[in-house]
């Protein structure tokens, strides 16, 4: 089946900086990838949609300068969060459709955990 | 506003003991009703979609059915493994849209 791959699968940083966490269609080409945000025990947040090419649309409350998504590629989404404090510790998931994915189930990453300190 | 509402939060089972997971939605038009399993630490995990009201898929110990309200995740003679987090979501009517999560129903099954 579909797979996506997600790296890393942790990261440790310190408050000010900015961390980069990739997404990757390994068998088939995502015209759109989702970003996700989970909190404990908490359902999976929509943060921002973005297809191949173009500007990500991001969901209300979601800061567009703070969380840069980059779809450069049928294959490749990023997500940088900059500038990152304690509160943007969270677990980020992504997920990818394909062009012939319209009724199919959309595939998820493995997640990335991230820890500012 | 579209919706997923999950019932129980958590639902503790002796193992062999049968029992079924609520997932009642309102959304503007349904694509498509999804099932996932989430484990600790982990992303989702596909289980199930069902597209219409009436349709049913099994797989394993696991049933899932829809109504036009509301679908039931049935798990028959759970195992400790079946233990983790199953996820409902929705997609809507609409090209491009993202999957909507219900916060999930917390399954322990213990021998």
């Amino acid at each position: 089946g579909a797979v996506v791959s997600q790296h890393p699968s942790w990261v440790i940083c310190k408050s000010g900086t900015s961390v980069k966490i990739e997404c990757r269609s390994l068998d088939f080409q995502a015209t759109t990838m989702f970003w996700y945000r989970q909190f404990p025990k908490q359902s999976l947040m929509l943060m921002a949609t973005s297809n191949e090419g173009s500007k990500a649309t991001y969901e209300q409350g979601v800061e567009k300068d703070k969380f840069l998504i980059n779809h450069a590629s049928l294959t490749l989404s990023t997500l940088t969060v900059t500038s990152a404090h304690p509160e943007d510790s969270s677990f980020y998931i992504c997920s990818a459709s394909g062009q012939s994915s319209y009724n199919s189930p959309l595939h998820f990453g493995n997640g990335t955990r991230l820890t500012v300190t | 506003e579209d919706q997923v509402t999950q019932s129980p939060e958590a639902l503790r089972l002796q193992e062999g003991e049968s029992s079924s997971l609520n997932c009642s939605y309102t959304v503007s038009g349904l694509r498509g009703l999804f099932w996932y399993r989430q484990d600790p630490g982990k992303g989702p995990e596909f289980l199930f979609t069902l597209y219409s009201a009436g349709e049913e898929k099994e797989k394993e110990r696991l049933k899932a059915t829809l109504t036009k309200k509301e679908s039931f995740l049935h798990i028959t003679a759970p195992k400790p493994e079946d233990s983790a987090t199953y996820l409902c979501a929705v997609l809507a009517n609409q090209a491009g849209t993202a999957l909507i999560f219900g916060k999930g129903t917390t399954l322990s099954v213990s021998s």
